[in-house]
């Protein structure tokens, strides 16, 4: 089926360890996105990216690092997770970069103890 | 003050009922989105609009850029249709789709 996938769809680290998000999409969209949610903060932007083996800070990069070696895929790395760090994670992509649907993808739920 | 205010925040209603969320924001947009994320689910982009009116079987998204206000409505609305609708401005003159999200509107439509 034709979307974003995201995996994992869950995971529990342990403070200091390393993991990486990956998102993949096959609608050939130039714009990726990574979201934190969490509740009360709404959805904020963490890093995105406007073409292959490009990226950018969004609102709340700090403890994050992203990588788009090929335009179908965007992958977040967390180098040394924090508890602060549990939250919902959502991928996002677009073929435009304004006025042109997001598609969203299912969400990874990461807790850190 | 947030840059998108959605009300209300809860809203519960009976199967059947007519149903409006609003939106406003105060920062100029490209365009404004509406989404709706069920409970322990993923994100769904409903309608993506700029201007006048969209409609999708029974929902109903408008826009007016002058009064800078959107709103969404449910016509017949049915217990499937629980879940939190979450509006989105979209800034123009940015060099990436630069969203900007309201707090969301949680509703419960009970049978």
């Amino acid at each position: 089926n034709a979307g974003v996938t995201q995996t994992p769809k869950f995971r529990v680290l342990k403070t200091g360890q390393s993991m990486t998000l990956l998102c993949a999409q096959d609608m050939n969209h130039e714009y990726m996105y990574w979201y934190r949610q969490d509740p009360g903060m709404g959805l904020r932007l963490i890093h995105y990216s406007v073409g292959e083996g490009t990226t950018a800070k969004g609102e709340v990069p700090d403890g994050y690092n992203v990588s788009r070696l090929k335009k179908q895929n965007f992958l977040l790395g967390l180098e040394s997770a924090a508890p602060s760090q549990t939250s919902v994670y959502f991928c996002a992509s677009s073929y435009s970069k304004t006025a042109y649907w997001f598609t969203f993808g299912s969400g990874t739920r990461l807790t850190v103890v | 003050k947030n840059e998108v205010e959605q009300s209300p925040q809860n809203l519960t209603a009976q199967e059947g009922e007519f149903i409006t969320i609003n939106c406003s924001y105060s920062v100029g947009i490209s365009a404004l989105h509406w989404l709706q994320q069920h409970p322990g689910g993923g994100i769904v982009s409903l309608f993506m609009l700029s201007s006048g009116k969209k409609k999708h079987g029974r929902l109903i998204a408008t826009i007016n850029i002058q009064e800078k206000h959107s709103s969404l409505h449910i016509t017949a609305s049915h217990p499937r249709d629980s879940a939190v609708y979450i509006c989105a401005a979209e800034a123009g003159g940015t060099s990436y789709g630069k969203l900007t999200f309201g707090q969301g509107t949680i509703l419960t439509v009970h049978p």
